[in-house]
């Protein structure tokens, strides 16, 4: 399997455009997240599914942020308007529910900067 | 709430020392807890988990974790450590309710090692 992939690893934008990162998770996983690490806030939870369903999205810090996830192999996360305070690395990860605990698989991130 | 936290922002060690990297818990109930290590550029990757059962847990790469219910900690840990172990290494605990497999990082510490 080649893993959760993540597409673009880089995007740079200008402050008020609208940027879409995506993920594909790892077939027959149920579970994907979205992950946004900074320097100042660390490793945050924005948004989960499961079964394509979103079953907790408190992290979303605002409006700007949403995330859909129309079938199993494939999920967006798009921010409308862009500020220069959403630069960080989005990581997605997607997981199988077989026990009492699961493995997370991360992505390699997108790298976004908002000028 | 359950939270992790890492004391540490980094830690120095020179290549064929123990190495120890410290993490405190607070939860409500039996905690279940993880390491996750992440090298540059790269998503984080699963290390070892705690669920229950022994308190000294292995895991990949040569490293293990002591968990220790009166002093609430989750040490990962090392005998000898490498140059390529350099990288970021996250906590994490298992958040209660949704998900079993929702998680709440730790601010993460910076693991390096010198040759």
């Amino acid at each position: 399997d080649a893993g959760v992939i993540q597409s673009p690893r880089h995007e740079v934008t200008e402050m008020g455009q609208e940027v879409t990162l995506r993920c594909k998770p790892i077939s027959g996983h149920d579970y994907l997240f979205w992950y946004r690490q900074t320097m100042m806030r660390g490793l945050e939870l924005l948004i989960y599914f499961n079964n394509n369903v979103p079953i907790d999205d408190s992290g979303m810090p605002e409006d700007r942020f949403s995330a859909k996830m129309p079938n199993a192999s494939f999920s967006t996360l798009k921010i409308q308007p862009s500020e220069p305070r959403d630069s960080a690395v989005y990581f997605c990860a997607s997981s199988l529910k077989t026990g009492r605990y699961e493995k997370l698989f991360f992505g390699s991130g997108t790298q976004l900067s908002v000028l | 709430a359950q939270s992790v936290a890492q004391p540490e922002d980094q830690v120095n060690v020179a290549e064929g020392n123990p190495l120890t990297v410290k993490c405190t818990y607070s939860v409500s109930g039996n905690p279940y807890l993880f390491w996750y290590v992440q090298y540059p550029n790269r998503g984080l990757q699963f290390l070892l988990k705690y669920i229950t059962g022994d308190n000294l847990v292995k895991g990949s790469y040569g490293f293990e974790a002591e968990f220790n219910k009166s002093q609430t900690s989750f040490h990962l840990k090392k005998p000898s450590a490498l140059v390529s172990d350099s990288a970021l290494y996250f906590c994490a605990v298992r958040d209660l309710g949704g998900a079993t497999n929702k998680l709440i990082f730790g601010t993460g510490t910076l693991l390096a090692v010198q040759p």
